[in-house]
C-alpha cells in the first residue's frame, strides 16, 4: 500500500527559485528518505532523515521531519534546470530488510 | 560506486509469454527488490529478497514470481504475461540494516 503522499503533484519554477515539496505518511516510521528520478531512469537516493531527527541538510537540500504530524518536506534552494526531475519520498518501518514504501512523487520543472 | 544493472532497457512481449527480467548488483548487498512504476501510482513493491533463496511478497505479487540463486542476481518472472503488466520495472538493492536503496535504470516492458 502507498503510505507517502506527496504534495504538490507538479511544481513549475524559474531557475534560482526555491522548490518545496511535502510528504505525508500514515504509520510510525524508522526513517524517511527522498529520491530523485530523471525522466525514464532509475531512482537516486538523495537524503535520509531518522525518526528522532527534525532537520537535515545536504548541499542545497534541506529536509524536515515532523513525526507528530507525520509529514516531511524537501526544500531545494537556488534551483537549477538540472534539478528538473520527479521526487519521491519513501518511508521505512524498521525491519532489517530495508523495505520502503514510496509515495506517488512530485514532478519538478525548473525553467532556465 | 554501487552498480545495479538490468538485462534490458526496453522489452516487448506477447500476451501469454513467459518473461524473465534480470537484475545484477555488484556491491554484495543482502537485500534486493523488484518494483513496478505506473503513472499516478508511484512505485509498488512486487517482491523482495533478504538472502539467497529467500523471498518475501510485496504489495502486488500476483502474476509474478522471483528467483535468487546467487547473492548478486535477482530475477523477476512473469509466468504468463498479460497486458496489465505493461509497466516500468525497477530493481534495487541495499545493505542489511541500512535503508538506502540503489536502483537500476529500469526495464520498460510492453505486453501486446
Amino acid at each position: 500500500s502507498q503510505q507517502g503522499e506527496e504534495d504538490p503533484q507538479a511544481l513549475s519554477i524559474q531557475e534560482g527559485e526555491n522548490a518545496t515539496m511535502n510528504c505525508s505518511y500514515k504509520t510510525s516510521i524508522n526513517n524517511l528518505q527522498w529520491y530523485r528520478q530523471n525522466s525514464g531512469r532509475g531512482l537516486v537516493h538523495l537524503i535520509l532523515i531518522r525518526s528522532n531527527e527534525r532537520e537535515k541538510h545536504s548541499g542545497r537540500l534541506r529536509v524536515t521531519l515532523d513525526t507528530s504530524k507525520k509529514s516531511s518536506s524537501l526544500l531545494i534552494t537556488a534551483s537549477r534546470a538540472a534539478d528538473t526531475a520527479s521526487y519521491f519520498c519513501a518511508t521505512a518501518g524498521g525491519t532489517s530488510y530495508g523495505k520502503l514504501t514510496f509515495g506517488q512523487g512530485t514532478i519538478l520543472t525548473v525553467h532556465p | 560506486d554501487v552498480k545495479v544493472t538490468q538485462s534490458s532497457r526496453y522489452l516487448v512481449k506477447r500476451t501469454g509469454e513467459k518473461v524473465f527480467l534480470e537484475c545484477v548488483q555488484d556491491m554484495d548487498h543482502e537485500n534486493m527488490f523488484w518494483y513496478r512504476q505506473d503513472p499516478g501510482l508511484g512505485l509498488r513493491l512486487i517482491y523482495f529478497s533478504y538472502d539467497v533463496k529467500m523471498k518475501e511478497k510485496g504489495d502486488i505479487p500476483e502474476g509474478y514470481s522471483v528467483s535468487r540463486e546467487k547473492k548478486e542476481r535477482f530475477s523477476l518472472i512473469l509466468e504468463s504475461a498479460s497486458t496489465n503488466q505493461t509497466s516500468m520495472y525497477l530493481c534495487a538493492s541495499g545493505n542489511r540494516g541500512r535503508y538506502e536503496q540503489y536502483f537500476g535504470p529500469g526495464t520498460r516492458l510492453t505486453v501486446t
